[in-house]
């Protein structure tokens, strides 16, 4: 069973870098089937992709995908070594306040491009609040 | 971006009622890629639905989807006590993937 779990920072200074890992169990992030995603949720408020990004050795090319209203602060990365993924958000804000959750990308992987998935399932979520 | 307008925003049914919720999409979601999710507060969403219609493993069958094009609908046949809760939508056609705001379930 596979099950995701984030970790990193609760507090972050405004103008400072937020980095979050997902650490995941029952299943390799190089695997072909899946992608890796990163969706917040700021408190009371409704959810939002932040991106996913697919294993550069997978059949489908591998890449990363942002959300273009977040792109030009964020970055995604893997570590097969101890199978987690990352979410690095730059030059935050108070804005950036929310729960951040990694899921698993289920659904059509395309070579080269997004492909459609769903998410499935989610880790717990980790609150980052953005605070001097 | 394809925005995903769901209602009613919130819906008050008393347990054993049906339930019927909606999610408009502002431009046709392609091959019905739309998923569905349920949230109880402090938890993560859950995966109900996928493909419109398809019911994710270990959802029961009270849960079900319909819908095309622009229109989707979420039905809970007869409301249990654990199924109170909020529900979005989600639609995975093209970048960016959207999130409908939500619609709240509460007990009447």
């Amino acid at each position: 069973q596979v099950q995701l779990q984030e970790s990193g920072p609760g507090l972050v200074k405004p103008s400072e870098t937020l980095s979050l890992t997902c650490s995941v169990s029952g299943d390799s992030i190089t695997s072909n089937s899946y992608s890796w995603g990163w969706i917040r949720q700021p408190p009371g408020k409704g959810l939002e992709w932040i991106g996913c990004i697919i294993y550069t050795g997978s059949t489908y090319s591998g890449g990363t995908y942002y959300n273009p209203s977040l792109k030009s602060r964020v970055t995604m990365s893997v570590d097969t070594s101890k199978n987690q993924f990352s979410l690095r958000l730059d030059s935050v804000t108070a804005a950036d306040t929310a729960v951040y959750f990694c899921a698993r990308g289920s659904g059509q992987l395309v070579p080269a491009a997004i492909g459609h998935t769903w998410f499935d399932p989610w880790g717990q979520g980790n609150l980052v609040t953005v605070s001097s | 971006e394809i925005v995903l307008t769901q209602s009613p925003g919130t819906l008050s049914l008393s347990p054993g009622e049906r339930a019927t919720l909606s999610c408009r999409a502002s431009q046709s979601v392609t091959s019905n890629y739309l998923a569905w999710y349920q949230q109880k507060p402090g938890q993560a969403p859950r995966l109900l639905i996928f493909g419109a219609s398809s019911r994710a493993t270990g959802i029961p069958d009270r849960f079900s989807g319909s819908g095309s094009g622009t229109d989707f609908t979420l039905t809970i046949s007869r409301l249990e006590p654990e199924d109170f809760a909020v529900y979005y939508c989600q639609q995975y056609a093209g970048s960016p993937y959207t999130f409908g705001q939500g619609t709240k379930l509460e007990i009447k």
